[in-house]
């Protein structure tokens, strides 16, 4: 089972500040990585699949990087909205795995 | 507009068998696996099942092998997940899922609609 590992747990930053959260995997994902995020009460959301590519209406100041073991979910300029929980999630093989979230919090 | 409505929560003893059930809407349903996610309170998401398509494949994590089956009906646009012999850590919310299969767009490889989930809790 490949491990998916997120840091930091929580990250403490305010509005239009630069967000960096990481994900690395126990062994290689190749590109096979996505990015949810989740807000309380609500179901998770695909924001980012295939380690770089937005979903749906999902805005540019959300990217994703990586390749491999090592990936990165950047929001440039937070807004009031994205503050919530992000988890990573790898479609490389079964089972497939999540990891344990990262939750960005208003400072 | 895609929708997926989950139904068959509730409470339920350990040893005992409940079945949930997600009725889709809005896509074309038998192209898209469809998948099954877990989330214990206060807890991350656990990946629990995904059925193909076509309903020929199949898979399960581990931890509900053998206890829980996916199932899926065309013609209803529903899929099914059957619990039985229910521990209190299955004590979650199951949230169904579209995707998370080996074909079709690379989007829809991942869980990219999901419902707003039903609560099984497992208590006697």
């Amino acid at each position: 089972e490949i491990v998916l590992t997120q840091s930091p747990a929580t990250l403490s930053l305010s509005p239009g500040e630069r967000a960096t959260l990481s994900c690395r995997a126990s062994q290689s994902v190749s590109s096979y990585l996505a990015w949810y995020q989740q807000k309380p009460g609500q179901a998770p959301r695909l924001f980012i699949y295939d380690a770089s590519n937005r979903a749906t209406g999902i805005p540019a100041r959300f990217s994703g990087s990586g390749s491999g073991t090592d990936f990165t979910l950047t929001i440039s300029s937070l807004e009031p909205e994205d503050f919530a929980v992000y988890y990573c999630q790898q479609r490389s093989s079964w089972p497939r795995t999540f990891g344990q979230g990262t939750r960005l919090e208003i400072k | 507009e895609v929708q997926l409505l989950e139904s068959g929560g509730g409470l339920v003893q350990p040893g005992g068998s409940l079945g949930l059930s997600c009725a889709a809407s809005g896509f074309t349903f038998s192209t898209y696996a469809m998948s099954w996610v877990r989330q214990a309170p206060g807890k991350g998401l656990q990946w629990v099942s995904t059925i193909s398509g076509s309903g020929g494949s199949t898979y399960y994590a581990d931890s509900v092998k053998g206890r829980f089956t996916i199932s899926r009906d065309s013609s209803k646009n529903t899929v099914y997940l059957q619990m039985n012999t229910l521990r209190a850590d299955d004590t979650a919310i199951y949230y169904c899922a579209r995707g998370g299969g080996l074909h079709g767009d690379f989007l829809s490889r991942y869980f990219d609609y999901w419902g707003q989930g039903s609560l099984v809790t497992v208590s006697s």
